[in-house]
């Protein structure tokens, strides 16, 4: 089973609609959880920090379900810059103890 | 406000020689972290620097890498007698000693990564 594992999509959606991707981990120890963007061969981007509490910043909503071992990142009203690979990242979860274990990503593509 | 700093951005070797990788952490920041990503795969963690110090090289292939993050200047990633396969985006990130307080993630910051290419 792969450590952190996403649907690679892609998800064509237009504008201005609310898209959901989910994410699995396999390491149930693992210790804080993270979105990235990464935009075509560019670097990765920090998008938001995941809590168990879940939060929450802008158009972008992001929860945690420790108990099934998965992360959801929501975004409303999705914009064309929204366009991008979205990286599901695990902390403590076989990339060391504190390197960063990154899922495959999840291709969005907004449409106008 | 300098980011995370990498260079070259672009590296061609041909095999047999040796590569060097250089980054500059975000200031303020003292751990540094390479990834490497291969075409089409995830960014894989590779190791990770204090100081003079290596705290974790779990990710590191066992021959020809390493890496340094001595005391003045910037961290490097040392791969010698590059061979094909090593042909990938090479990217560095770095973080602060620790999270906010009560709410610590630990996050990491990359720099725009080194592009080395094995002829």
């Amino acid at each position: 089973r792969k450590e952190v594992e996403q649907d690679p999509g892609p998800f064509n959606v237009p504008e201005g609609a609310t898209v959901a991707f989910n994410c699995t981990y396999s390491n149930s120890a693992s210790q804080s959880f993270f979105w990235y963007r990464q935009d075509c061969r560019k670097e990765p981007k920090l998008l938001m920090s995941v809590y168990s509490s879940g939060n929450e910043d802008g158009r972008f909503t992001a929860q945690l379900n420790r108990a099934s071992q998965y992360i959801s990142l929501l975004i409303r009203d999705s914009k064309l810059s929204d366009s991008a690979t979205y990286l599901c990242v695990v902390r403590g979860s076989g990339g060391g103890a504190d390197g960063l274990t990154f899922g495959k990503g999840t291709h969005l593509i907004i449409q106008p | 406000n300098a980011g995370v700093m990498q260079n070259p951005r672009h590296l061609v070797r041909r095999r047999g020689q040796e590569a060097r990788l250089r980054c500059s952490p975000m200031k303020g920041h003292s751990h540094v972290y390479w990834y490497r990503q291969l075409p089409e795969e995830g960014l894989k963690f590779m190791v990770y620097l204090q100081k003079e110090n290596i705290i974790d090289e779990s990710g590191m292939p066992k021959e020809r890498f390493s890496a340094e993050f001595p005391k003045e200047g910037p961290s490097i990633l040392r791969i010698q007698q590059v061979v094909r396969g090593d042909s990938a985006a090479y990217f560095c990130a770095s973080s602060s000693s620790t999270g906010l307080a009560g709410r610590s993630s630990y996050e990491q910051y990359f720099g725009p990564g080194t592009r080395l290419t094995v002829t």
